[in-house]
């Protein structure tokens, strides 16, 4: 049982850059999240998602998109990556309605020059 | 929409000692939990203690317990004999318990701990 993993654990990108950070959790949990964390902000949402084929926005969506095809897996893409974007990204997973507990990621920290 | 407030940015102990983390937070809500994360230079975010609003009584987990004023909208985070292993960053996060709102943790600023020897 590998919990959430996330891929990479480090990237640096080029402004105008695309990449995809990956996040799979073995749990069969049914929500899954992205947050980014910067320096005196503590973490803020991106997305989420509550099932397969389900993704809403959350805080700061803007320049990142998702999808969920698979219960396990919930890619987050940066389309035309921005220094703005320089974070450390963690994905969560959690069981549904009722359980409290969210499992991070070991986390991925994003360079962008 | 919900707010933490973690007022202290940087707190310090002498190892052996208390220290109090202080947290406050907003939300017209009920039900809700709330929980104490620690996250060590590894990065990784570890789940300290969790609260959950319609219980009155205090969470405790060893040397950690919180002070949950439910009223007052305040949950702070007591460190019985600091360790060195306790140095940490501190976030505070809340989580309604309504619906889907489960997928969603809204995080405080966070308190750098440091335990001095």
């Amino acid at each position: 049982n590998a919990g959430v993993t996330q891929t990479p654990k480090f990237q640096v990108l080029k402004t105008g850059q695309s990449m995809t950070l990956q996040c799979a959790q073995d749990m069969n949990h049914e929500y899954m999240s992205w947050y980014r964390q910067d320096p005196g902000m503590g973490l803020r949402l991106i997305h989420y998602s509550v099932g397969a084929g389900i993704t809403d926005q959350g805080e700061v969506p803007n320049g990142y998109n998702v999808s969920r095809s698979t219960t396990e897996d919930f890619p987050l893409r940066l389309l035309s990556a921005a220094p703005s974007q320089t974070s450390v990204y963690f994905c969560a997973s959690s069981y549904g309605p009722g359980h409290a507990e969210q499992y991070f990621g070991p986390g991925t920290r994003l360079t962008v020059t | 929409a919900q707010t933490v407030t973690q007022s202290q940015p940087e707190m310090s102990v002498q190892e052996a000692e208390t220290v109090t983390l202080s947290c406050t937070y907003d939300t017209s809500e009920s039900d809700y939990y709330l929980f104490w994360y620690k996250q060590p230079p590894s990065r990784q975010m570890i789940l300290v203690i969790r609260q959950e609003a319609y219980k009155q009584q205090n969470a405790t987990e060893n040397r950690f317990s919180v002070n949950f004023q439910k009223a007052a909208k305040s949950f702070s985070l007591k460190i019985s004999d600091s360790q060195l292993g306790d140095a940490a960053m501190y976030f505070c996060a809340y989580r309604s318990a309504e619906g889907t709102s489960g997928s969603r943790l809204t995080f405080g600023e966070g308190t750098q701990l440091t335990v001095n020897p």
